[in-house]
């Protein structure tokens, strides 16, 4: 069946730009997360979505980060003038509610690179 | 600051060696405890997880761990490995009063040689 779709894979942009990273998570899937990946790092915790709510955003780095989950379904991890050090792959993950024994499923992530 | 520590960053090892790899983790709460595995060019997946009950868990393709309270620890194992194997192995964490917040370790890239 189809897993956690992200898109786009790869995106390259310039220091100062706006960019908007897409999750779609698996269908019926009430909790949606994202994750931040960088170089020789562990998987940085951002955000997770319960419905269209995000219960906890204490792992958004500063307040150019911000996401959003519309229809308990999709959801969006925008970056505000885009700095270096935000370059990572960006992963997103589903589960079928925020319960500690309810796997996460991971997309493919984003790549990210901030000229 | 609780976190989740895991001592090799780098292993290489031969076919048919066993591996262990090491995690620690510093909550003083319940936690429950998951190792996952990225292989290369995929997605991350559940290899195992630790809820209550028995602390030695059976994940798949022969991969165990065993969670010892006393040294807050989860060490994952194989007793022979397969070139196949060769990934990158997070343990995370996740307090049972802080749902959706997994806390991953740094990862530990294992590369099986044939």
């Amino acid at each position: 069946g189809a897993g956690v779709s992200q898109s786009p894979s790869n995106k390259v942009t310039e220091k100062g730009k706006d960019v908007e990273l897409r999750c779609d998570p698996i269908s019926g899937h009430t909790a949606l997360y994202w994750y931040r990946q960088s170089l020789g790092q562990g998987l940085e915790f951002l955000i997770y979505f319960q419905g269209n709510s995000a219960p906890d955003k204490s792992g958004l780095p500063s307040d150019r980060f911000s996401a959003e989950r519309t229809g308990g379904s999709v959801s969006t991890l925008t970056i505000q003038r885009t700095q270096q050090e935000d370059s990572a792959v960006y992963l997103c993950a589903s589960s079928l509610e925020a319960a500690v024994n309810s796997p996460l499923h991971f997309g493919n992530g984003t790549r990210l690179t901030v000229t | 600051a609780q976190s989740v520590s895991q001592h090799n960053h780098h292993v290489i090892l031969s076919e048919a060696a066993s591996l262990e790899l090491g995690c620690n983790y510093s909550y003083g709460g319940t936690v429950n405890l998951f190792w996952y595995v990225q292989y290369p060019g995929q997605h991350l997946q559940l290899l195992l997880k630790y809820f209550s009950g028995d602390p030695l868990v059976k994940g798949i393709k022969g991969f165990e761990a065993e969670f010892i309270k006393s040294k807050f620890s989860f060490n994952l194992r194989k007793p022979s490995v397969q070139w196949s194997d060769t990934a990158e192995y997070f343990c995370a964490v996740i307090l049972t009063d802080s749902w959706g917040k997994l806390q991953f370790g740094a990862g530990t890239q294992v590369v099986v040689t044939p």
